[in-house]
């Protein structure tokens, strides 16, 4: 089993609708969660993060965080086709360091 | 001001050749990381330093040798070049190792041919 499983996607939705990108993780002694939204040929950049179960909303962004499921997620409301891009969820395993998944592809059509 | 910035940008070069990139980071951090994305865009953890100090070092072919000559430079330097190495590799920094958010640098492509 992967540390950090995301669907790879593409995820496609249209203009104005909510996109909802799911993470789920193996280590449950994590602590803290991050999405970073990745355009092609450029560098991660952090969307959110989020450290307590519950829902965390920044502006049209909100992440999600069940512990108990081992499971994160991030909502984008009136979507744009400015969000198409790749998010990556990554996890604090512990370890000091990340682990992120795969990535999940979102396609936001005009 | 650039927070994270990397050179070169891109790096063309031979099989059997060394080469290394560069890392500098002007946010007063105290870790710094050094990332591999494959071409499946898959984004995973070579190195980290802590205040110069080597604290993860992932099973990476001992080709690539890491070195922090101060908190705000992590370089990386690679042996023998490979095609497998082919990739583009990111450097980052926080301030706190893993917990807290690391920020990316621009990022290297590197093609060996």
């Amino acid at each position: 089993q992967k540390e950090v499983e995301q669907n790879s996607g593409p995820l496609s939705v249209p203009e104005g609708a909510i996109a909802s990108l799911n993470c789920t993780y193996s280590d449950r002694v994590s602590q803290s969660f991050f999405w970073y939204r990745q355009y092609s040929g450029k560098s991660p950049e952090l969307i959110m993060s989020i450290y307590s179960n519950g829902d965390k909303e920044d502006g049209r962004f909100t992440a999600q965080l069940n512990k108990a499921s081992q499971y994160v997620s991030l909502l984008i409301r009136d979507s744009q086709p400015s969000d198409s891009a790749t998010y990556l969820c990554a996890v604090n395993t512990g370890f000091q360091k990340l682990v992120f998944g795969t990535g999940t592809r979102l396609l936001v059509s005009p | 001001d650039t927070a994270v910035s990397q050179t070169p940008k891109y790096l063309v070069t031979q099989m059997g050749n060394d080469k290394s990139i560069k890392c500098e980071q002007n946010l007063g951090h105290d870790t710094m990381y050094w990332y591999k994305q494959d071409s499946k865009k898959f984004l995973k953890i070579m190195f980290s330093y802590n205040n110069k100090e080597l604290i993860i070092n992932e099973t990476v072919p001992n080709r690539f040798s890491p070195k922090s000559p101060d908190k705000a430079h992590l370089n990386l330097h690679i042996n023998s070049l490979e095609l497998g190495d082919s990739a583009v590799y990111f450097c980052a920094s926080s301030q706190v190792a893993g917990t807290d958010t690391q920020y990316f640098g621009p990022g290297t492509r590197l093609t060996v041919l």
